[in-house]
């Protein structure tokens, strides 16, 4: 088993771009999420997914969407990049709410 | 959920056992403390979770104080690949995933 992957491992934005961050995974796991780790803080949750079709907020949606076409594929979606949203991105995934969460390795952007 | 205090960060000497402490004075009957472990700027990796038992597996032991206000990590021999951010994190197993917290959790660093 992949795990859970990410795409792009790097990205650099201009302000008011917009992208779409991958997250994969091959586990068959019902729950799916996003986390942004700004420097020297913890993980901050984004958005969050119970299963395909259903998604919901975080603590810091602002600025990100999100949907869940398929049980493997959560991809989140910056729609115009702001310097503030500069961050290490983090998908993770696991069976329930409460079990073992798996990361995947993040994406660093940097917005200009 | 509950939130958690750890101090920021704690030494250890490599082959010693490191014990990390966390406070969650404010901590529910239902729920379950966890601790997770991030590498340099890894994604966090899972270590160990319980509710009021101690609990033990390869990597630590949770112990769990009786009235549930505080548990401490328990590395056994501790290793400088053990040097990571360690998150305790208090979550209600089946309750709403929006609120799980990862906080600034402690520094561990081992020494030769």
């Amino acid at each position: 088993n992949a795990g859970v992957t990410q795409t792009p491992k790097f990205q650099v934005l201009k302000t008011g771009q917009s992208m779409t961050l991958q997250c994969a995974q091959d586990m068959n796991h019902e729950y799916m999420s996003w986390y942004r780790q700004d420097p020297g803080m913890g993980l901050r949750l984004i958005h969050y997914s119970v299963g395909a079709g259903i998604t919901d907020q975080g603590e810091v949606p602002n600025g990100y969407n999100v949907s869940r076409s398929t049980t493997e594929d959560f991809p989140l979606r910056l729609l115009s990049a702001a310097p503030s949203q500069t961050s290490v991105y983090f998908c993770a995934s696991s069976y329930l709410s409460g079990n073992e969460q798996f990361f995947g390795p993040g994406t660093r952007l940097t917005v200009l | 959920d509950a939130k958690t205090t750890q101090p920021p960060s704690m030494d250890c000497a490599e082959g010693r056992a490191a014990n990390l402490p966390c406070n969650h004075s404010t901590i529910s009957g239902n729920e379950y403390v966890y601790w997770y472990r991030q590498i340099h700027s890894q994604g966090p990796q899972y270590i160990i979770h319980g509710l009021k038992n101690n609990e033990t597996n390869e990597m630590a032991s949770l112990i769990i104080t009786e009235d549930r206000k505080s548990s401490t990590l328990i590395l056994p021999h501790a290793t400088l690949r053990d040097t990571a951010v360690y998150y305790c994190i208090v979550h209600v197993q089946s309750g709403d995933f929006n609120k799980f917290y990862f906080g600034s959790g402690t520094k561990l660093n081992v020494k030769p």
